[in-house]
């Protein structure tokens, strides 16, 4: 158990629809970033939050945002959705987020489906 | 921007055998890490590696860290079954945390 909360699990929605995926990070950790994984490929970074604020965008499409909460737990925001967005979603959280501490610990992920 | 290249893409391993997967990268990076992660689960963190020329090892797995901090290596000796899964290098750059595509390791009983 990595200490990272990942909800819901599973998502299955229509075309156009929005969703909001959540993640809670290990106590104490300030950083948490997500990320896309696609069947069969790597770890795409969309986003990544330092004690509530965003520090560095990576390949987040307009139609995503996320946040960060006063109690660090952050949300990605999915909207206007497309077949193609189907994937598993990763938060992974992090004691800092520059220089020696940046490990990250993975939740479970959410497999978000479209149809 | 900053990127590494993994090789192989597939690793297809005989038990009881060794094989190296390697991280490079054009690059001078301030440091490398590498995560596993199994069929149907989600990365786990294996080391970070910061010094130039460094080596840790854990077990059977040992980790490098090239003397120019362009490329590493992930060495696996006397391969399991349970080693089978993705590894992925990773790097921190400036916020963000950017990951390789990936070694898949299969390996034959």
């Amino acid at each position: 158990d990595s200490g990272v909360t990942q909800t819901p699990k599973h998502l299955i929605t229509a075309t156009g629809q929005r969703v909001t995926l959540r993640c809670s990070p290990r106590s104490g950790d300030l950083s948490v970033y997500w990320y896309q994984q696609s069947l069969d490929q790597g770890l795409q970074f969309l986003i990544h939050y330092y004690n509530g604020e965003e520090r560095a965008k990576g390949n987040i499409l307009e139609r995503f945002s996320a946040q960060q909460f006063p109690d660090l737990h952050s949300e990605l925001n999915l909207s206007s959705l497309e077949l193609g967005d189907s994937a598993l979603y990763f938060c992974a959280s992090s004691p800092t987020g520059k220089g020696r501490n940046t490990e990250a610990f993975f939740g479970q992920g959410t497999r978000l489906t479209v149809v | 921007g900053q990127q590494v290249m993994q090789i192989p893409q597939y690793q297809h391993v005989q038990e009881g055998e060794d094989f190296t997967t390697y991280c490079n990268s054009s690059t001078t990076l301030s440091n490398i890490q590498w995560y596993k992660q199994r069929p149907g689960g989600h990365p786990v963190f294996l080391i970070q590696l910061v010094k130039s020329g460094e080596v840790k090892k854990q077990k059977r797995l040992t980790f490098q860290f090239g003397e120019a901090k362009k490329n590493s290596s992930l060495h696996i000796t006397a391969t399991q079954t349970t080693d089978v899964g993705t590894y992925f290098c990773a790097f921190s750059n400036d916020y963000k945390l950017s990951f390789g595509a990936g070694t898949t390791v299969t390996v034959r009983a």
